[in-house]
């Protein structure tokens, strides 16, 4: 499996755009990459997930390289309840049996 | 539509004796992750469950051991509980033999405190 580096923590205020970039640089060719975001004491929840390019849902975009060794995850606009653990995962999804794998993860704090 | 329900969502336990936690996966899903979460950390890979059968696992000794019911629900055992067991068990649930576009679902968690 893939390896990922992501920031430990980052801030940001409230109303502003934040990034946060994960490297893989040993990313297989069939991988995908996901990112999940945690509250405390709640289970992981699947935000948004890619292979290349860019990838936008209602919550995040997804930006990734040609070369595939990182990706961004942007969210616009955080209000403090996007405060929250944030996971970049890599892994292997055609079907069969996905053995996902997490991180540290970046914590980001909202500041008001 | 129901998602990943884990049961109970507290327990505390004393060195030396057994647990069993519960995951009823979502519907439609058929196969079901369990995870592992100290405080600070990432989850951590337990096993996964498909068709009634341990098909991927962690790291982690053979005191961890699990089942899966022909309706996907699944149940955690851990014996001979150490302190270091304490953490918070989540349990995913997943479409196994086809591609999870929309990942895993999680429940809430089993938060063991082993005293």
């Amino acid at each position: 499996l893939a390896k990922t580096t992501q920031p430990i923590s980052m801030d940001s205020y409230e109303g502003q755009e934040v990034n946060i970039t994960c490297s893989h640089n040993n990313i297989a060719t069939n991988d995908y990459i996901t990112w999940y975001q945690q509250f405390p004491s709640q289970g992981p929840r699947f935000i948004i997930q890619g292979y290349k390019t860019k990838v936008t849902n209602e919550v995040a975009s997804l930006f990734i390289p040609a070369d595939r060794k990182s990706s961004t995850l942007s969210l616009p606009r955080v209000s403090l309840s996007d405060t929250a653990v944030y996971y970049c995962l890599v892994g292997a999804n055609s079907g069969g049996y996905q053995k996902v794998t997490f991180g540290i993860g970046t914590k980001l704090q909202v500041i008001p | 539509d129901a998602g990943v329900t884990q049961s109970p969502t507290h327990l505390i336990k004393t060195r030396g004796q057994q647990v069993t936690l519960r995951c009823s996966p979502k519907s439609g899903h058929d196969t079901v992750s369990w995870y592992q979460q100290a405080l600070g950390q990432g989850p951590q890979f337990i096993f996964q469950y498909y068709e009634e059968e341990e098909r991927q696992r962690g790291n982690f000794p053979d005191r961890f051991s699990g089942h899966q019911f022909p309706n996907y629900s699944s149940e955690l055992n851990v014996n001979a509980l150490l302190l270091g067991d304490s953490a918070l068990y989540l349990c995913a649930s997943s479409t196994g033999q086809q591609p999870s576009y929309y990942g895993y679902t999680f429940g809430s968690g089993t938060r063991l405190t082993v005293v």
